[in-house]
C-alpha cells in the first residue's frame, strides 16, 4: 500500500471549515483513499474514501486532485467534539487481508 | 446490535504471565483483526482473520497468538507477556471484502510490568 503524509497537528475555530491535507504521491490506480479519525481513548471511526471523485457524505467531503497524488478532508463546520486524530489511509481492494495500514495521523484540536 | 466488543478494558500483568484479549461482534462480519497503538505510532496489525478457520499474521505477529473457531470471536493471546506489549489493543471487524468501512472496538488497555 501507498505511503501517505500527513501533517502532524492543526487547529480550527469552532463553526469553520477544517481543511486536513494528505499526500500519497506513490499512490496506485487501484488504491482507494480513505479518512478514520480517532477521539481520544475510543477506537478510530471511518469518515469516508473514494478512488478519484470527489465524495461527501453526512460527516465531510472528501477532495481528491486529479492526479490522484493528494488528497483534502473537509469539515464544513467543525465542532469541539471533532477533536481527534485524523487518519488518511491508502489501500487496494485486493490487498493482503483487506486490512487498513494507519501512519501517525493529524491531531486535530478545534477550539471555541 | 452491539457492535465489536472487548474485554476487559484495562488489565495489569506482571513479565512471563498469559491471558486472552476478548473480542466479539455480533455483525455476522467476515474480516476481524487486532491492532496495537502505541504513542507516536499510529495503530499497527497484529493479525487477521478472512473468516472463521483462517488467520493470518500482520506486521507485529510476534509474541501473539489468534484463533477464529466462530465468525463472532477473534480472541488474541499473549502466552507469556513483556513490557514490550505494553499498549492499547484495538479489535476491528468489517463485513466482507469489498466493504470499506471497518468497525473498531472500545480498546483494551494493558500494561505489562
Amino acid at each position: 500500500d501507498a505511503k501517505t503524509t500527513q501533517p502532524t497537528s492543526m487547529d480550527c475555530a469552532e463553526g469553520r471549515a477544517a481543511n486536513l491535507p494528505c499526500n500519497h504521491s506513490t499512490i496506485s490506480g487501484n488504491e482507494y483513499v480513505y479518512w478514520y479519525r480517532q477521539i481520544h481513548s475510543q477506537g478510530p471511526q471511518y469518515i469516508i474514501h473514494g478512488l478519484k471523485n470527489n465524495e461527501t457524505n453526512e460527516m465531510a467531503s472528501l477532495i481528491i486532485t486529479e492526479d490522484r497524488k493528494s488528497s483534502t478532508l473537509i469539515l464544513p463546520h467543525a465542532t469541539l467534539r471533532d477533536t481527534a486524530v485524523y487518519y488518511c489511509i491508502v489501500r487496494a481492494e485486493n490487498n493482503a487481508g483487506n486490512m487498513l495500514t494507519f501512519g501517525g495521523g493529524t491531531r486535530l484540536m478545534v477550539k471555541p | 446490535n452491539a457492535g465489536v466488543t472487548q474485554t476487559p478494558k484495562f488489565q495489569v500483568l506482571k513479565t512471563g504471565q498469559s491471558m486472552t484479549l476478548q473480542c466479539a461482534q455480533d455483525m455476522n462480519h467476515e474480516y476481524m483483526s487486532w491492532y496495537r497503538q502505541d504513542p507516536g505510532m499510529g495503530l499497527r496489525l497484529i493479525h487477521y482473520s478472512v473468516g472463521a478457520g483462517i488467520t493470518d499474521q500482520g506486521e507485529v505477529p510476534n509474541g501473539y497468538n489468534v484463533s477464529r473457531s466462530t465468525t463472532e470471536d477473534f480472541p488474541l493471546r499473549l502466552l507469556s507477556a513483556a513490557p514490550s506489549q505494553t499498549s492499547v489493543y484495538f479489535c476491528a471487524s468489517r463485513i466482507h471484502r469489498v466493504s470499506n468501512e471497518q468497525f473498531f472496538g472500545p480498546g483494551t488497555r494493558l500494561t505489562v510490568l
